[in-house]
């Protein structure tokens, strides 16, 4: 099984930077999603991770280390529309295959 | 783009009912999953689908139940539906399992209601 753990609640200031924090324990890892979900809309791929390092997209990116169990989704610029629930999941070795969420991170994003 | 969709956005049904969810993806997907999204308990899965016809039970199956006739439909099904049972339902899919690049793509939700 796994123990996903994210903040749930995270304030941030239009055009600041903010670092969403996503600690896991597995067994057997094989890849770490994070999503976005707006309020009453459905999640969206954000980025994928499966080695150490940092990956870059846009004004999003996404880290891993695996000898911690930790990652982090840094987002830069924020705008307003970035307001919205950041969702971590996890997937093991093995099984299903299936990540599995954590319960997510509200952002708010104020003027 | 891939789309999923989903038969109804907002569902409001009484508890014993036969409940019917359904979910349609056409990007060929292998893969088809039913999931539950509660506060503050974040996404659950109740079912999940790799083939036509075949399913595996995920988290919280009890009181589900659900149909792969084609590759494109997953249908969720409520036997007997409960109040326990009002959540968002959110259904998804992806390429393959165990393959960098499988993300999920998901539907935009049926909020269903149990009176």
């Amino acid at each position: 099984g796994q123990n996903i753990d994210q903040p749930t609640e995270m304030t941030a200031t239009e055009g600041a930077i903010v670092q969403i924090n996503c600690t896991y324990q597995t067994s057997g890892f094989n890849g770490l999603f994070w999503y976005q979900q707006h309020a009453g809309e459905a999640p969206t791929f954000l980025s994928y991770n499966v080695l150490d390092g940092l990956e870059e997209k846009g004004r999003f990116s996404s880290f891993l280390s695996r000898s911690k169990g930790y990652s982090y989704l840094l987002l830069k610029e924020l705008q307003m529309k970035d307001s919205a629930s950041y969702l971590c999941a996890v997937r093991e070795i093995g099984g299903s295959y299936i990540p599995t969420f954590g319960r997510g991170t509200s952002l708010i994003v104020h003027p | 783009d891939v789309k999923v969709t989903q038969s109804s956005r907002y569902l409001v049904k009484r508890t014993g009912e036969k409940v019917f969810l359904e979910c349609v993806q056409d990007m060929d997907h292998e893969n088809m999953f039913w999931y539950r999204q509660d506060p503050g308990l974040g996404l659950r899965l109740i079912y999940f689908s790799y083939d036509v016809k075949m399913k595996e039970k995920g988290d919280i199956p009890e009181g589900y139940s659900v149909s792969r006739e084609k590759k494109e439909r997953f249908s969720l099904i409520l036997e007997s539906a409960s109040t326990n049972q009002t959540s968002m339902y959110l259904c998804a899919s992806s390429r393959e399992q165990g393959a960098e690049g499988d993300e999920q793509y998901f539907g935009p939700g049926t909020r269903l209601t149990v009176t």
